[in-house]
């Protein structure tokens, strides 16, 4: 099956700062989602990018779906982007998760 | 609904009995998916509905887990003589695609088995 790995496990950083999460799988995918689940355990759905490049406010996504790839921009970060980050993966419907990016943002 | 409806928020059980955990999806919605997270782990899938029907289900351990969706909005997961390691948080997620698109999830039914 496919596998989807995530860096860097951990991340912390001082507000104001920016930052790059990376996704790499190991095979072709058509669904492509970035997850931010916050310290409440909420998941909220950042982008649906199985290719290309989309932005949204301070967060932006790339996937190079040739190279099997994602990013995850984040700039000038706020502490209540803090939480875990899920890339997810699939060929059609069924999401395969990647162990995510524990972002911790310092006031 | 404005969001993905999820009930009972919490639910304590003791082991070997039933329990039924019930999705509301966002209106018009036609894809519904379950998944289920461990502590620390990101979600697994469980299952997948495309409207009315389970096209999926391959994600579900056993067969005391089973789910339906009758008509194609409304969602219940149940599962029978529950045992220990079945406690987790249980996830529901839509999307107006079929099988694509962005999910929307819930906030989840926290089952635990005791």
């Amino acid at each position: 099956g496919i596998q989807v790995e995530q860096s860097p496990p951990d991340l912390i950083l001082q507000e104001g700062a920016n930052s790059t999460l990376r996704c790499n799988f190991s095979d072709s995918v058509n669904n492509l989602q970035w997850f931010h689940q916050n310290p409440w355990g909420q998941l909220i759905n950042l982008f649906y990018i199985p290719s290309g490049t989309k932005q949204n406010g301070r967060l932006s996504a790339t996937t190079v779906a040739t190279e099997r790839y994602s990013l995850l921009y984040i700039s000038s970060s706020q502490t209540t982007d803090s939480g875990v980050y899920f890339c997810a993966v699939g060929s059609n419907y069924q999401l395969i998760w990647g162990a995510g990016t524990k972002l911790i943002i310092k006031p | 609904g404005a969001g993905v409806s999820q009930s009972p928020r919490y639910k304590v059980t003791k082991r070997g009995q039933d329990v039924a955990l019930r999705c509301d999806p966002i209106s018009g919605h036609v894809s519904l998916y379950w998944y289920r997270q461990a502590l620390g782990q990101g979600p697994e899938f469980l299952t997948y509905f495309n409207y009315e029907a389970q096209q999926d289900k391959s994600g579900l351990p056993n067969d005391r887990f089973s789910a339906e969706r009758p008509e194609g909005s409304i969602s219940t997961l149940t599962i029978q003589r529950t045992e220990q390691r079945d406690s987790a948080m249980y996830r529901c997620a839509s999307s107006s695609g079929t099988g694509a698109g962005g999910y929307t999830f819930g906030s989840g039914t926290r089952l635990t088995v005791v």
